[in-house]
């Protein structure tokens, strides 16, 4: 079945600095790739999403890339802050109501 | 709007009880829901997908007869973890989805297990 692969499995940054987390996918029916935030304890929450009919998407500090010919995707983070130590997974659709999930990326900001 | 609601968000019980989840749609309806096993420092497990009316669909590994879903209404999903052991302990999250399979998923809060 469909695989994503989700590199690093955790980051640490100095405060300021960008962080990048990127995906990669197997089946190319997948068109759908959102970006989820999961704090400790808590629901994920979604940060970025992107359509497979675009390229690049961005929000304020949070932009998100994907190449569907390479079957990546990732997600940047500028400025970062320490409010944004959190666990982030990327996930994909395949034109179907199932929705898989990357293994996850914790990342920390240091002060 | 999109707010899914989950009840209970933390419950403890003794082995061999059952614990009721419930997972609601509260500001639109949700044609589909999805229940996740969560363990520490591991990524979301898609257990079953349940479609209003019809049986849930499991996913390989998850004992039906034990995750027992019901989707009675398109906006409830209950999940029920019969004769629970301490294996079960983990965190629970439901989505919920409106039916647009390009729209991202709306989550529940969690309801933490511990099976003592």
């Amino acid at each position: 079945g469909e695989n994503v692969e989700q590199h690093p499995s955790t980051l640490s940054v100095q405060e300021g600095d960008s962080a990048v987390i990127k995906c990669t996918y197997s089946d190319s029916a997948s068109n759908y790739f959102p970006w989820y935030k999961q704090e400790l304890g808590k629901r994920p929450q979604l940060i970025i999403d992107i359509r497979s009919n675009v390229g690049e998407k961005k929000d304020q500090r949070i932009a998100v890339t994907l190449n569907k010919t390479a079957k990546h995707f990732s997600l940047h983070i500028t400025e970062t802050q320490p409010e944004d130590s959190a666990v982030y997974f990327c996930a994909l659709n395949s034109g179907t109501y199932k929705y898989i999930f990357g293994t996850g990326t914790r990342l920390k900001v240091l002060a | 709007g999109a707010v899914v609601s989950q009840h209970p968000s933390r419950v403890i019980c003794k082995s061999g009880t059952s614990v009721k989840i419930e997972c609601r749609s509260l500001d639109f309806q949700a044609t589909t829901m999805f229940w996740y096993r969560q363990f520490p420092k591991q990524s979301l497990m898609l257990m079953a997908t349940s479609n209003e009316g019809s049986k849930a669909t499991y996913e390989q590994g998850v004992e039906k007869d034990k995750f027992l879903i019901n989707h009675a209404s398109l906006t409830l999903s209950t999940l029920t973890v019969t004769s629970a052991h301490p294996e079960d302990s983990s965190f629970y999250i439901c989505s919920a989805s409106d039916g647009n399979y390009n729209s991202p998923l709306h989550f529940g809060n969690g309801t933490r297990l511990t099976v003592t």
